[in-house]
């Protein structure tokens, strides 16, 4: 049992460039979550989705699109990356969709935009 | 901001000691729930505490919340060497017009445990 995974875990780009960040969990959850963090920042969420085939936008989703690809995946893209873009970026998931349930977050991946 | 905001931001204490931190958040909310995060690493979930909850407990780790102060504390008894990490409270509410619970982060507190 992996939890949630996600791929890369370092990457840097160029201005401009395109990438897609992966993410997978295995604990059979609906809900799964995007967010960034920045250095004395808490996280902040870009997009989440409730179940397969639904997104909803968070906080700062300019510049990302996501697609929940099945139960299991839920991926991030950035389209034209921009410097403001640096950041980790952590997947996590959730097993139901009301008040009180935990996360689950992923590793990180550390992307740096130059 | 519906984010809870952590104070300290950094705590620095010996092994053994008592670590203490805060959490205050500006609406109501459905839970609290406090996460470590260890350096480079992600989010590990400690604990939640339900609005009408006051005290929780779980191993070394006390929670308090007061609603009407809108704020928690996280005590973590005996501290060790381990527990050095990042600390996050989050609130935890469902939105107006959605059916999906959201999680509100604060800035976290920095703690370190010297041995």
């Amino acid at each position: 049992n992996a939890g949630v995974t996600q791929t890369p875990k370092f990457q840097v780009l160029k201005t401009g460039q395109s990438m897609t960040l992966q993410c997978a969990q295995d604990m059979n959850h609906n809900s799964m979550y995007w967010y960034r963090q920045d250095p004395g920042m808490g996280l902040r969420l870009i997009y989440y989705s409730a179940s397969e085939g639904t997104t909803d936008k968070g906080e700062v989703p300019n510049g990302y699109n996501v697609s929940r690809l099945n139960k299991r995946e839920f991926s991030l893209r950035l389209e034209s990356a921009a410097p403001s873009q640096t950041s980790v970026y952590f997947c996590a998931s959730r097993a139901g969709q009301g008040r009180t349930y935990e996360q689950y977050f992923g590793p990180g991946t550390r992307l740096t935009v130059t | 901001s519906q984010q809870g905001e952590e104070d300290p931001q950094a705590l620095s204490i010996q092994e053994g000691e008592n670590a203490t931190m805060n959490c205050s958040y500006k609406t109501s909310i459905n839970n609290l729930q406090w996460y470590r995060q260890n350096s480079g690493r992600g989010l590990v979930h400690l604990i939640l505490i339900r609005s009408n909850e006051r005290e929780k407990h779980s191993g070394r780790l006390r929670v308090t919340l007061d609603t009407s102060k809108k704020s928690s504390s996280l005590l973590i008894t005996a501290s060790r060497a381990a527990d050095t990490a990042s600390y996050f409270c989050a609130t935890g509410r469902i939105d107006r017009g959605s059916t999906l619970g959201r999680l509100y982060f604060g800035r976290g507190t920095q703690l370190t445990v010297w041995p």
